[in-house]
């Protein structure tokens, strides 16, 4: 099956640092990528939909300054938590999704982010 | 809207026991349907998925999903579970293409076994 990985697993950063988390997909090109956000015993939230080569487009309510999306190429996609805040702290999970519409999406193992 | 329901947060079942986690959807059009499994601390794993043909679904690890029209369900089924089953588990409807094609997850069912 597509595999797709996240680095770091997980990361510690200092208050009003920003943190980097790639979302890679290793034998498969995603032509769109997704970034989820999930709290503690809940669902995941879509935060924002990205195509390569395209800016992303973000759900309402996620801030995009803050939230700093970059598909580079067909395999990577970065997410970018700018000026972190402990609030901010989460599980971030990123899919991939291969093919034309409908889209069967592969998700990345997610990046546990703690904001101190 | 499209919108998923999960009726159940948390099941235990016991280990050999069969298994039934009901997903309600509200779609207008036809559904692409997918259940997915998540183990704590873990990205989610594909069970299986529907976009058409046979209602009855098989997908891995033993599990079968029935896809009810009439009833706008996907439950997802399992005649034996085993104690590795326990996990988070959740239901997912594709969005229309204009929409971005976009999942919509229920709100998921905790699974526990009891040995």
């Amino acid at each position: 099956g597509a595999v797709v990985s996240q680095h770091p697993s997980w990361v510690i950063c200092k208050s009003g640092t920003s943190v980097k988390i790639e979302c890679r997909s290793l034998d498969f090109q995603a032509t769109t990528m997704f970034w989820y956000r999930q709290f503690p015993k809940q669902s995941l939230m879509l935060m924002a939909t990205s195509n390569e080569g395209s800016k992303a487009t973000y759900e309402q309510g996620v801030e995009k300054d803050k939230f700093l999306i970059n598909h580079a190429s067909l395999t990577l996609s970065t997410l970018t938590v700018t000026s972190a805040h402990p609030e901010d702290s989460s599980f971030y999970i990123c899919s991939g999704g291969q093919g034309a519409y409908p889209y069967e999406q592969y998700f990345g193992p997610g990046t546990r982010l703690t904001v101190t | 809207a499209q919108s998923v329901t999960q009726p159940d947060i948390h099941i235990t079942v016991s280990e050999g026991a069969s298994l039934e986690l009901r997903c309600n959807y509200s779609y207008g059009a036809t559904p692409y349907l997918f259940w997915y499994v998540q183990s704590p601390g873990q990205g989610l794993q594909l069970l299986l998925k529907y976009f058409s043909g046979d209602t009855l679904v098989q997908g891995i690890k033993g599990f079968e999903a029935e896809f009810k029209r009439s009833q706008s369900s996907f439950n997802l089924r399992k005649p034996s579970v085993h104690w590795s089953d326990a996990a988070e588990y959740f239901c997912a409807v594709v969005t229309g293409y204009n929409q971005g094609g976009k999942l919509i997850f229920g709100q998921g069912t905790e699974l526990s076994v009891k040995p």
